[in-house]
């Protein structure tokens, strides 16, 4: 299994472009998460999805959209970036929901936008 | 909602020496705690959790977290580290909605040889 993957690894917007974040994952986890980190803060949940066709808000959901066609992928939309977006974007997925869902996390994305 | 709050940004430790690292969480009824380790350049991975039971819950590369509810604490520990040991590790409570977690703002181990 290759587990989560992400593309791109990394990335440099302009502000006002556009881009979608790639998330696949090949355990057939239901459950499928997009969280950003920013030096010191921890990770911040953006969305969440509890299976194809159901996505949530997360506590950070602001300039981002999602979408979950299948149980596979889970897609991460920027649509205006901003320079605020700049930060590291990890996916992750787990088999149930908490707390004895443990989640799998991708190797992340590394987003710049100048 | 419950929070986590780990006290120390950086700790750095001589290789071989013991170490522990500290996260205090809010009270709540329910109490589910997680330890994850985030190696340079990678994603986040579980060290360790605890849902019940014993208070102490161990790991395979040797690291260990005691569960103290009157202290509210889920201190990470290990009698001695390795220079593989140097990550930020995270600690992680439930959040606000049945699905997420909460995470404290990370300690960055630096195991100096």
């Amino acid at each position: 299994n290759a587990g989560v993957t992400q593309t791109p690894k990394f990335r440099i917007l302009k502000i006002g472009q556009s881009m979608t974040l790639q998330c696949t994952q090949d355990m057939n986890h239901n459950y499928m998460y997009w969280y950003r980190q920013d030096p010191g803060m921890g990770l911040k949940l953006i969305y969440y999805s509890v299976g194809a066709g159901i996505t949530d808000k997360g506590e950070v959901p602001n300039g981002y959209n999602v979408s979950r066609s299948t149980t596979e992928d889970f897609p991460l939309r920027l649509e205006l970036a901003a320079p605020s977006q700049t930060s590291v974007y990890f996916c992750a997925s787990s088999q149930g929901g908490l707390p004895i869902g443990e989640q799998y996390f991708g190797p992340g994305t590394r987003l710049t936008v100048t | 909602a419950q929070s986590v709050t780990q006290l120390d940004s950086q700790v750095p430790v001589f290789e071989e020496a013991p170490v522990e690292l500290r996260c205090n969480y809010s009270s709540s009824v329910s109490v589910y705690l997680f330890w994850y380790v985030q190696y340079p350049n990678q994603g986040l991975q579980l060290l360790l959790k605890y849902l019940s039971g014993s208070t102490l819950v161990e790991s395979i590369n040797g690291f260990e977290a005691e569960f103290n509810k009157s202290q509210t604490s889920f201190h990470l520990r290990k009698p001695s580290v390795h220079i593989s040991d140097t990550a930020e590790y995270f600690c992680a409570v439930p959040g606000s909605g049945s699905y997420q977690l909460t995470f404290g703002k990370g300690t960055k181990l630096s195991v100096i040889p």
